[in-house]
């Protein structure tokens, strides 16, 4: 089956300075790659998802970009504000399956 | 829309006891996940169900889990004598269609199952 890396598991960064969370995966067939936010105690929150036909995708200060040939995907994000403070998760999902597989997760913390 | 729906969030169950853990899909979503999150791990699948029928059940343990998405009502997680080990944050998702198929998956907020 499908194995997701998540790196790193922790992440500090000064407010209005960007992240960056890199992903890779085990399956060449895997063609949905999602992001998900997940608030201390809330529900994970799909933030931004790029599927294989396409490299790069942006959405305000949040971008994805995607490696196929490496199989590897990163979440981008810039200008960070506290709200952004969260465990991020990538996932994967092939084509004719439905089950995400997740990576452990980034805990990223924004200092003000 | 009020959103995938998931009660209790909080159960707490004596070893050897059952739990029952519920979710309601969005409207119009027909396609029910559920996944279970360990403290400081990634969620990980254990049952994919359309009404009435379970498609896919391979992350679910063979004994004590069993999984419902009844005609009418909502899916149903039943955890058996249930034990320590079966602590953790159960999620419940749902979509439209098969989520390969351009569409998302929507998460409910959790059931946060503690076994004392």
């Amino acid at each position: 089956g499908e194995n997701v890396e998540q790196h790193p598991s922790t992440l500090s960064v000064q407010e209005g300075d960007s992240a960056v969370i890199k992903c890779t995966y085990s399956d060449s067939a895997s063609n949905y790659f999602p992001w998900y936010k997940q608030e201390l105690g809330k529900r994970p929150q799909l933030i931004i998802d790029i599927r294989s036909n396409v490299g790069e995708k942006k959405d305000q200060r949040i971008a994805v970009t995607l490696n196929k040939t490496a199989k590897h995907f990163s979440l981008h994000i810039t200008e960070t504000q506290p709200e952004d403070s969260a465990v991020y998760f990538c996932a994967a999902s092939t084509r004719g399956d439905y089950k995400l597989s997740f990576g452990a997760g980034t805990t990223v913390t924004v200092r003000a | 829309n009020a959103g995938v729906m998931q009660n209790p969030r909080h159960l707490v169950r004596r070893r050897g006891q059952e739990a029952r853990l519920r979710c309601s899909p969005m409207k119009g979503h027909s396609h029910v996940y559920w996944y279970r999150q360990l403290p400081e791990e990634g969620l990980k699948f254990m049952v994919y169900l359309q009404k009435e029928n379970i498609i896919d059940e391979s992350g679910m343990p063979k004994e004590r889990f069993s999984a419902e998405f009844p005609k009418e009502g909502p899916s149903i997680l039943r955890i058996q004598q249930v034990v320590r080990g079966d602590s953790a944050a159960y999620f419940c998702a749902s979509s439209r269609r098969d989520i390969n198929l351009d569409t998302e998956a929507f998460f409910g907020q959790g059931t946060r199952l503690t076994v004392v």
